[in-house]
């Protein structure tokens, strides 16, 4: 059974930084490619951040709005997905969902089938 | 960045009922287009990729159709379980996903 466990979210200041990291079982997490998904407070589902597998080039890709401030990583040896936040704002207050990204029938690697529970971040003075 | 509007924000049905959510793209998407469904306080569930291939283990009462900019979800026969909040979401370029539409019992 596939398992994705989020931790590490909590209270912050805005300008501070944290770090949620996102257990996975249950699947070749090596060959994974993984993403992180946000819901604002009573608000929709916004993407965040994909990473690639190693084996694929382990390149990132951002959402506009945290690019150049949240910074996603591996490590394969843990099973273990991190997401580094950075010079956090209010408007990063949500719940954090660690997720697999995979293709179906083409198209770019987008879609996200298994989710974890999520984190909730804060971000408040 | 592409947007996606849905609509409509609200849907208020009744067990055994048919429903449609729309779910429009700022330009061409071609089919690149999922569905999920959201209960309060879960993850979301992913329903539906390529705007009309449901994933497996999904009940065949749910049904999608469209490509280009124009796409719908279906629900053929509602049941108790599936009054929640349904996003649609583009995977042509990056990944974005609708502000969702609520589907409450009437």
């Amino acid at each position: 059974e596939v398992q994705l466990v989020e931790s590490g979210g909590g209270l912050v200041k805005p300008g501070g930084s944290l770090r949620l990291s996102c257990a996975a079982s249950g699947f070749t997490f090596t060959n994974a490619w993984m993403s992180w998904v946000r819901q604002a407070p009573g608000k929709g589902l916004e993407w965040v951040g994909r990473i690639k597998s190693k084996t694929d080039g382990g390149a990132t890709d951002y959402a506009a709005p945290v690019k150049g401030r949240f910074i996603i990583s591996r490590d394969d040896s843990k099973n273990t997905l991190y997401l580094q936040m950075n010079s956090l704002k209010t408007e990063d207050t949500a719940v954090y969902y660690c997720t697999t990204a995979v293709c179906r029938s083409g198209g770019n690697c987008y879609i996200f089938d298994y989710w974890g529970q999520g984190t909730l971040l804060t971000v408040s003075s | 960045d592409i947007q996606m509007t849905q609509s409509p924000s609200t849907l208020s049905a009744s067990v055994g009922d048919r429903v449609t959510f729309t779910c429009r793209a700022s330009q061409s998407i071609s089919s690149w287009l999922a569905w999920y469904q959201q209960k309060p306080g879960k993850a979301p569930k992913f329903l539906m990729y390529k705007a009309s291939s449901l994933e497996s283990g999904v009940p065949a009462r749910f049904s999608g159709s469209g490509s280009g900019t124009e796409f719908t979800l279906t629900i053929s026969s509602l049941q108790p379980d599936d009054f929640a909040t349904y996003y649609c979401q583009q995977y042509n370029s990056y990944s974005t996903f609708g502000q969702g539409t609520k589907l409450e019992i009437k």
